[in-house]
């Protein structure tokens, strides 16, 4: 029973157009989000997080939009860049202390020049 | 080191045999865990160390599996008489103090069981 779920695969953007990552979770408990990055024969590598307190959390590029309500949140990246292209992971925890992840599946990203 | 480190990046075992994976995770981070990924599939955790607390092993898909963590550093994840179904690659990470920021990965071992 995946607890987080990331329902796309794969997703191809245009460099420059936004890139709309998607994210589904089912275990109510849960109330820290991450997302991270990962690129072929590296770690994944924390990317930008969100707390069930707010709604939006902004870095640069990177916006990570929670709805509680729908258990569900987004990772938006604009503009998009070819060096975005890796594989995001969404990851969820009950708390934002010493806790383990859960992972989803993760979506492969690929932006073309 | 600056980062968490995993030896060694690439095994390949014959099914049956024993290996052994390490990992030197960041120093002073008290927290390390390992997870795995398989073809396909996210990151399935295995073990969860926590400073001098026992470790949560609820991840660990059957007896043969088996971790440690030497005076609060290093790590060794065991896999015995492996089967192939253990190919994956085999991820270490910590963290610090609140976990903010997640954790800190190391580069995995592939492992390759033939």
């Amino acid at each position: 029973d995946q607890q987080v779920k990331q329902n796309s695969p794969s997703l191809s953007v245009q460099e420059g157009r936004i890139s709309i990552l998607n994210c589904d979770y089912t275990n109510s408990m849960f109330d820290y989000f991450l997302w991270y990055k990962k690129y072929p024969a590296e770690g994944p590598t924390f990317l930008i997080s969100i707390s069930s307190i707010k709604d939006k959390n902004e870095d640069g590029r990177f916006t990570v939009f929670l709805n509680k309500s729908a258990k569900h949140l987004s990772l938006h990246i604009v503009p998009s860049q070819p060096g975005d292209s890796a594989v995001y992971f969404c990851a969820a925890s009950p708390l934002s202390g010493y806790s383990t992840l859960t992972f989803g599946k993760g979506t492969m990203l690929l932006v073309s020049p | 080191g600056a980062g968490v480190s995993q030896s060694p990046s690439n095994k390949v075992t014959e099914k049956g045999k024993d290996v052994e994976l390490r990992c030197d995770p960041i120093s002073g981070h008290t927290a390390l865990y390992w997870y795995r990924q398989s073809l396909g599939q996210g990151l399935e955790f295995l073990i969860y160390f926590q400073g001098n607390s026992a470790p949560d092993k609820s991840g660990l898909p059957s007896d043969r599996f088996s971790a440690e963590r030497t005076g609060g550093s290093v790590s060794t994840l065991t896999i015995q008489r492996t089967q192939q179904e253990d190919s994956a690659v085999y991820l270490c990470a910590s963290s610090g103090a609140g976990g903010r920021y997640g954790y800190t990965f190391g580069s995995g071992t592939r492992l390759t069981v033939v």
